[in-house]
């Protein structure tokens, strides 16, 4: 079975701080893909990254920024210089390439993130 | 411009009724799916669609029903027996079923009077 956990659900923070939102993964398959989601107040998720795991390159976009991990199987994003905009609910997911589970994305809990002036 | 469309935005239903949500897609992609999301939760699969006149029930199916008459077309019913359908429901689409990005529309609010 697969599992992704979001351990903050709750973080505030002020107007330039970085803020790193943790996600941490359960698979039994060796080819996956993670996946970040952004899901602003109007509620439509909006897609940020996809990452397959074989590629553990750490990514940079502006001011995000992503660390894959697979020996601690995590796959965290930091947000560098955070702004009032970027206040919404982040989400983590996981699928796998095929078998049963295919096209499911298993979601994580979500990460409330708040960014006050 | 390219995207997906779910309708409608709000939609108040009382016990007993049947409710179908639309989601419309122009990006062209063969694979579909259905999500809801309760407060404080992340997302749960309910059917996805991997082509046209095909589609599988995810981890909470129970109550509901969809089909895919159509590509651009994966339109979902909530049922009567649906215990708690109150929710908020998300469409996405990928390329294909497995590895591709999921996209989503922006959403059906359901209430339950």
């Amino acid at each position: 079975a697969q599992k992704v956990t979001q351990a903050q659900t709750e973080i505030s923070v002020v107007e330039k701080e970085d803020v790193t939102l943790d996600c941490v993964y359960e698979t039994r398959d060796t080819t996956y893909y993670l996946f970040w989601y952004k899901q602003p107040p109007s509620g439509e998720l909006v897609f940020l990254i996809r990452r397959n795991s074989f590629d553990e390159q750490n990514e940079i976009s502006g001011r995000y920024s992503w660390n894959f991990q697979k020996s601690t199987s995590s796959f965290n994003f930091t947000i560098t210089a955070s702004q009032v905009v970027d206040s919404a609910v982040y989400f983590c997911a996981l699928t796998n390439a095929g078998g049963t589970s295919y096209g499911k994305l298993t979601f994580g809990q979500g990460t409330i993130l708040t960014v006050h002036p | 411009d390219g995207g997906i469309t779910q309708s409608p935005k709000y939609l108040f239903r009382k016990e007993g009724q049947n409710v179908t949500l639309s989601c419309e897609q122009n990006l062209n992609h063969d694979a579909m799916y259905w999500y809801r999301q309760d407060p404080g939760q992340g997302l749960r699969l309910i059917y996805y669609s991997q082509i046209v006149n095909d589609f599988q029930k995810g981890d909470i199916a129970e109550g509901y029903s969809v089909s895919r008459e159509k590509k651009e077309s994966f339109p979902l019913t909530v049922t009567s027996a649906q215990k708690n359908p109150t929710a908020f429901y998300l469409c996405a689409s990928s390329i294909t079923a497995g590895r591709d990005t999921q996209y989503f529309g922006p959403g059906t609010r359901l209430t339950v009077l």
